[in-house]
């Protein structure tokens, strides 16, 4: 699997977009971006996925760029309760070897 | 849906006592995983069942680990002898899209 690099920490106003980087420079063609994020003393929760074209559902939007090499997580307007670690997981569309491996990821801090 | 459950939530035990993790998936899921946590580590997938069926324990630390699945519904993770490097938060997910897991709240084992 590819792997991905992403800023160890980020600060985002409540209200405001917090947008969140994720460099995956080797990603091969066959390999998914997915997102997860922990909050504090929980499971990683899934956010949303996408191969090459931009995604979004109720909880962010993916943009992907055409190289494929990079990626952004956009929270539309941030709430306290997004403070969270948010990964940023790369690999093959899912078939039985199905496993995701985690990075170190970005700590969100969302201010009021 | 009452979601992944496990048990129990925290656990404390001394050096060289057997500990035994429960899970209950979703039901409905086909795949279950066991992840573990820890600062200096990350998370880090121990062993995926796929319909009940071991398909990797490459994560598995040591022999004194096991996991076992009898039944769609049920799973456990258990360590025997215990050991001091063992303490760590134990998460167990499930799956049937493969591509979007759901974590339940962890097993946050303390061994003395």
């Amino acid at each position: 699997d590819a792997k991905t690099t992403q800023p160890p920490s980020m600060d985002c106003a409540e209200g405001r977009a917090a947008n969140l980087p994720c460099n995956h420079s080797t990603i091969s063609g066959n390999e998914y971006v997915y997102w997860y994020r922990q909050i504090h003393s929980q499971g990683p929760q899934y956010i949303i996925h996408g191969l090459k074209n931009n995604e979004t559902n109720e909880m962010a939007s993916l943009i992907i760029t055409e190289d494929r090499k990079s990626s952004t997580l956009i929270l539309p307007h941030a709430t306290l309760r997004d403070t969270a670690v948010y990964y940023c997981i790369v690999r093959v569309k899912p078939n039985n070897t199905d496993k995701l491996i985690f990075g170190t990821g970005t700590r969100l801090q969302v201010f009021p | 849906d009452a979601g992944v459950i496990q048990s129990p939530r925290h656990e404390v035990t001394e050096m060289g006592q057997e500990v035994t993790l429960r899970c209950k998936p979703i039901s409905g899921h086909n795949s279950l995983f066991w992840y573990r946590q820890t600062m200096m580590r990350g998370l880090e997938l121990l062993i995926y069942f796929n319909n009940n069926v071991p398909i990797d324990d490459s994560g598995m630390p040591e022999d004194r680990f096991s996991a076992k699945m009898p039944n769609a519904s049920f799973s456990t993770l258990k360590i025997q002898p215990s050991e001091p490097r063992d303490s760590a938060v134990y998460f167990c997910a499930s799956s049937i899209r493969q591509y979007e897991q759901y974590f339940g709240p962890g097993t946050r084992l303390t061994v003395t």
